[in-house]
């Protein structure tokens, strides 16, 4: 099956500054790849996703950018802001009746006033 | 509030003890997902159904684990002779569905589970 790694685990910045997470998948048939940002004591929020015929997708202060041959993706978010702290994660997912996500172990951000 | 809903929030209980948590959807959401999620990881999948049927379960969902949606609307999650194992955060989520294009799962906020 599908195996997602993410990282860092932890990543801690400054109000402003700009913020990175990357992941990998395994499986090549994987087509989407939705990110999640969750909250303490709530549910993921789908905040953006990339589908494989594209390579980057941007909205506002987040984009994505998607690598097929090494399988990796990324979620960049810029000018970040104390309301962005929560736990990330990245998802991948092939489309079999239903899309199925295989998250990541997820990001904890940090924005230091 | 329009959103999924679960109930209760939080659960302790006896290690053998049975529980029950229950999911209310979207009104109009045909499909719906239950994930576990433990401390430090993301969510991994259960089960879904669309309507009442359903469609997938993951071998995570082992025979003491039973969902239903009965009339395609709330749904149920099981747990039978619960093991500490069992402690993990039960979350829900659910998504309309038109053809063959991904639909955004909206999640609930979660049922804790303690098993003592």
């Amino acid at each position: 099956g599908e195996n997602v790694e993410q990282h860092p685990s932890t990543l801690s910045v400054q109000e402003g500054d700009s913020a990175v997470i990357k992941c990998t998948y395994s499986d090549s048939a994987s087509n989407y790849f939705p990110w999640y940002k969750q909250e303490l004591g709530k549910g993921p929020q789908l905040i953006i996703d990339i589908r494989s015929n594209v390579g980057e997708k941007k909205d506002q202060r987040i984009a994505v950018t998607l690598n097929k041959t090494a399988k990796h993706f990324s979620l960049h978010i810029t000018e970040t802001q104390p309301e962005d702290s929560a736990v990330y994660f990245c998802a991948a997912s092939i489309h079999r009746g239903s899309y199925i996500p295989t998250f990541g172990r997820g990001t904890s951000l940090i924005v230091h006033p | 509030d329009t959103g999924v809903s679960q109930n209760p929030r939080h659960k302790i209980t006896k290690r053998g003890q049975n529980v029950t948590f229950r999911c209310d959807p979207i009104s109009e959401h045909n499909r719906l997902y239950w994930y576990r999620q433990t401390l430090g990881q993301g969510p991994e999948f259960l089960t879904y159904f669309q309507n009442e049927a359903q469609l997938e379960k993951s071998r995570l969902l082992s025979d003491r684990f039973s969902a239903e949606r009965p009339k395609g609307s709330f749904s149920t999650l099981e747990i039978q002779r619960t093991e500490q194992g069992d402690s993990a955060m039960y979350l829900c989520a659910s998504s309309p569905h038109s053809g063959g294009d991904y639909n955004e799962q909206f999640f609930g906020p979660g049922t804790r589970l303690t098993v003592l």
